[in-house]
C-alpha cells in the first residue's frame, strides 16, 4: 500500500516552455502533498506544500508564479514549471501525507528529472 | 535555522561489514527523525521513523538511534550486503506551529552514498 506515482519520470524541454508534472497517491487519500527538488550533490529541499482545495504554501525563495501548484483532488497534485530555464533543471520529487497528525510518514513518488536546454 | 549534516558523504565497505552512518542537526526541537534510502534516479523509501520521545527503532538489520539533546542520530547497518548500496538520507521533521510554514515538513541532509562491494 501507500504508493505514490509521478509522471513523467523524465522530461527534456526547450528554454521558455512550460512543463507539468503530476503526482498521484494511488491507494490512499492525501490530505497534503509536498513538492521537493534536489540539485546534484545537494539536499532535497522543500518547495511548497499543497492542501486539497486550497492555495499552496511556498517556501522562502521559491517563486509561486513560476512554480504553479494545483491540488484539485485528494489523490492528485500537479506542479507546472512555467517558462522553464536551464537553472530549473533538477530532480523534482513529490510526497503525499495521509493526514494523521505526526504519526504517519510521507510517501514519496519516484521523482521527475527535468532537463531544460 | 535547522541544518542537517550527514557524515561521511560517501562510504565503501566490503560485504558483511557492520557500519554506522551519522546524522547531526542543529536545533533539538524536532518532532520526529526519519531515515530514508534513495536509489539512483528514484524516489525515497522510508527505512525507520523515530518519534522525538523514542531513543531508537529497529527493523531487520537496521537500527537507528536518536539523541535529541546532542542533536545526533545514527543508522547502524549490520552484515551489509551489496543490495544495501544506495544513498541514505536523514531528515528531521519540524514540529508544528513553531517554524510556521507546512505541517510535517522534512529537512534533509545531503546523504551518505554507501557502496557495498561483493
Amino acid at each position: 500500500g501507500a504508493v505514490v506515482s509521478q509522471h513523467p519520470s523524465r522530461v527534456i524541454c526547450k528554454s521558455g516552455t512550460s512543463v507539468k508534472i503530476e503526482c498521484r497517491s494511488l491507494d490512499f487519500q492525501a490530505t497534503t502533498m509536498f513538492w521537493y527538488r534536489q540539485f546534484p550533490k545537494q539536499s532535497l529541499m522543500l518547495m511548497a506544500t499543497s492542501n486539497e482545495g486550497s492555495k499552496a504554501t511556498y517556501e522562502q525563495g521559491v517563486e509561486k508564479d513560476k512554480f504553479l501548484i494545483n491540488h484539485a483532488s485528494l489523490t492528485l497534485s500537479t506542479l507546472t514549471v512555467t517558462s522553464a530555464h536551464p537553472e530549473d533543471s533538477s530532480f523534482y520529487i513529490c510526497s503525499a501525507w495521509p493526514g494523521l497528525a505526526g504519526l504517519e510518514t510521507q510517501y514519496f513518488g519516484p521523482g521527475t528529472r527535468l532537463l531544460v536546454l | 535555522k535547522q541544518e542537517v549534516t550527514q557524515i561521511p558523504a560517501a562510504l565503501s565497505v566490503p560485504e558483511g561489514e557492520n557500519l554506522v552512518l551519522n546524522c547531526s542537526f542543529t536545533d533539538s526541537a524536532i518532532y520526529n527523525l526519519q531515515w530514508f534510502r534513495q536509489d539512483p534516479g528514484k524516489g525515497l523509501t522510508s527505512l525507520l521513523l523515530i518519534q522525538s520521545s523514542q531513543r531508537e527503532q529497529t527493523s531487520g538489520r537496521l537500527n537507528a538511534s536518536l539523541d535529541k539533546s546532542s542533536g545526533r542520530s545514527t543508522l547502524y547497518i549490520a552484515a551489509s550486503q551489496p543490495g544495501d548500496s544506495a544513498t541514505y538520507l536523514c531528515a528531521v521533521i519540524k514540529p508544528w506551529g513553531i517554524y510556521g510554514g507546512s505541517q510535517g515538513n522534512l529537512i534533509f541532509g545531503k546523504g551518505t552514498k554507501l557502496s557495498v562491494k561483493p
